[in-house]
């Protein structure tokens, strides 16, 4: 296992809604990424946080947002759902945000409807 | 356009078979990942390559890198009916480290 814990595994939103995904990442780790996977497609990132501070972020719309915490785990707002918001969202971690190895948690499976 | 594309987009061999998956990115990068996915669930981690490295082994899975034509493989041996999964690279662009981009995967599917 990668020691990177996610919550919820499903939920299932109305369109309009607002959704916040959860992330703990593995020991030690200091920096979170997220990335939207919809289904037969590759992960898209969405934006990595190090040290409480994003540190960067894909071509996502504002409404997207997210936290680190002091623990460095970290939350995924989406707000205003739309239907294509429907899809896995995967939660990474790694130690420094510089080209390091990523692990993975199994992701929130996110329906709306 | 995806940075990274594998190839080929599905695969379907017979168990103790070799299964050879390729990646082509397009731009310069710091490493290249590669990673298995079971149906629904989280990625799972296989091998880093530092783009100075050429080919890294980690049991029956072996990884090459080649810079000058922007592209690696993934060699699968002795395949078991437990490696069925889709992989996918990801590449770790120079600049903006931090950011992966994935292609679409390879789906394998192993016979037994």
């Amino acid at each position: 296992e990668t020691g990177v814990t996610q919550s919820p595994t499903h939920l299932i939103k109305t369109r309009g809604q607002q959704v916040t995904l959860r992330c703990s990442s593995q020991s030690g780790h200091n920096t979170v990424s997220w990335y939207q996977q919809a289904l037969g497609q590759g992960p898209q990132f969405i934006f990595q946080y190090y040290r409480e501070e994003e540190n960067g972020r894909g071509n996502f719309p504002p409404r997207f947002s997210g936290l680190q915490f002091p623990n460095y785990s970290s939350e995924l707002n989406v707000n205003a759902l739309e239907l294509d918001d429907s899809a896995l969202y995967l939660c990474a971690s790694s130690l420094g945000g510089d080209g390091n190895t990523i692990y993975f948690g199994e992701g929130s499976w996110l329906t709306v409807v | 356009s995806q940075q990274g594309e594998e190839d080929p987009q599905a695969l379907s061999i017979q168990e103790g078979e070799n299964a050879t998956m390729n990646c082509s990115y397009k731009t310069s990068i710091n490493n290249l990942q590669w990673y298995r996915q079971n149906s629904g669930r989280g990625l799972v981690h296989l091998i880093l390559i530092r783009s100075n490295e050429r080919e890294k082994h980690s049991g029956r899975l072996r990884v090459t890198l080649d810079t000058s034509k922007k592209s690696s493989s993934l060699l699968i041996t002795a395949s078991r009916a437990a490696d069925t999964a889709s992989y996918f690279c990801a590449t770790a662009l120079i600049p903006r480290t931090y950011k992966y981009i994935f292609g679409t995967g390879t789906r394998l599917k192993v016979l037994a």
